[in-house]
């Protein structure tokens, strides 16, 4: 299977900040990669697909790149409505994986 | 609008079975590719098993192969989760999710808990 490794675990930042989070890939998966949201006892929302798409609805300041082995997502200034677990997600092969999860919280 | 709802979900002895159902309703189900994907307490999310529109194809998570079916009705719009010789760590809260093309889990449903007590 292929593994998906995100960092940081955690990230504390406050109301304006830029936000990146890395996910890597343990093998290329071209541009097969999306990126979720979930908020505490809610289902994921799909933010990104295709690595960079962003998907009908979500605010513009989201943003996804890369392709290959290595993938970033950028929420270019953070809003109290995005402190939440952010998780990536490879559907290079039929197995998906998902990334172990980045919580961003409030500094 | 675009709605999946599942149920089924309880409380099963280990070694025991049970069938979680997602209904869908607001697109045509019988074009849409679905998966089933479950997130333990306190942990991240795992894909457990996918489903072709017409159920040609279907494949599962290593975790679960030989213990769990996934099956449709596309006259019900349903999407269905056979699960058997269910063990501790199959505790989850499991979602049914869509794909469409090139895109996965656009649409998810809110989830139904399996709880199983060794």
């Amino acid at each position: 299977d292929i593994q998906m490794t995100q960092s940081p675990s955690t990230l504390s930042a406050s109301v304006g900040d830029r936000v990146t989070i890395t996910c890597r890939a343990s093998q290329s998966i071209s541009k097969w990669l999306a990126w979720y949201q979930q908020k505490p006892g809610k289902a994921p929302n799909l933010l990104i697909y295709k690595a960079s798409n962003l998907e009908s609805g979500v605010p513009s300041r989201f943003s996804g790149s890369g392709s290959g082995t290595e993938f970033t997502l950028t929420i270019s200034s953070l809003q109290p409505d995005d402190f939440a677990t952010y998780y990536c997600q490879q559907y290079s092969s039929y197995s998906r994986t998902f990334g172990q999860g980045t919580k961003v919280d409030i500094k | 609008e675009v709605q999946l709802v599942e149920s089924g979900g309880g409380l099963v002895q280990s070694g025991g079975s049970l069938r979680l159902s997602c209904v869908a309703s607001g697109f045509i189900f019988s074009s849409f590719e679905m998966n089933w994907v479950r997130q333990a307490p306190g942990k991240g999310l795992e894909w457990v098993s996918y489903i072709s529109g017409p159920s040609r194809t279907t494949y599962y998570a290593d975790s679960v192969k030989g213990r769990f079916t996934i099956s449709r009705d596309n006259a019900k719009n349903s999407l269905y989760l056979q699960m058997n010789s269910l063990r501790a760590e199959d505790t989850a809260v499991y979602y049914c999710a869509r794909d469409r093309p090139q895109v996965p889990f656009d649409f998810w449903g809110q989830g139904t808990l399996v709880t199983v007590s060794s």
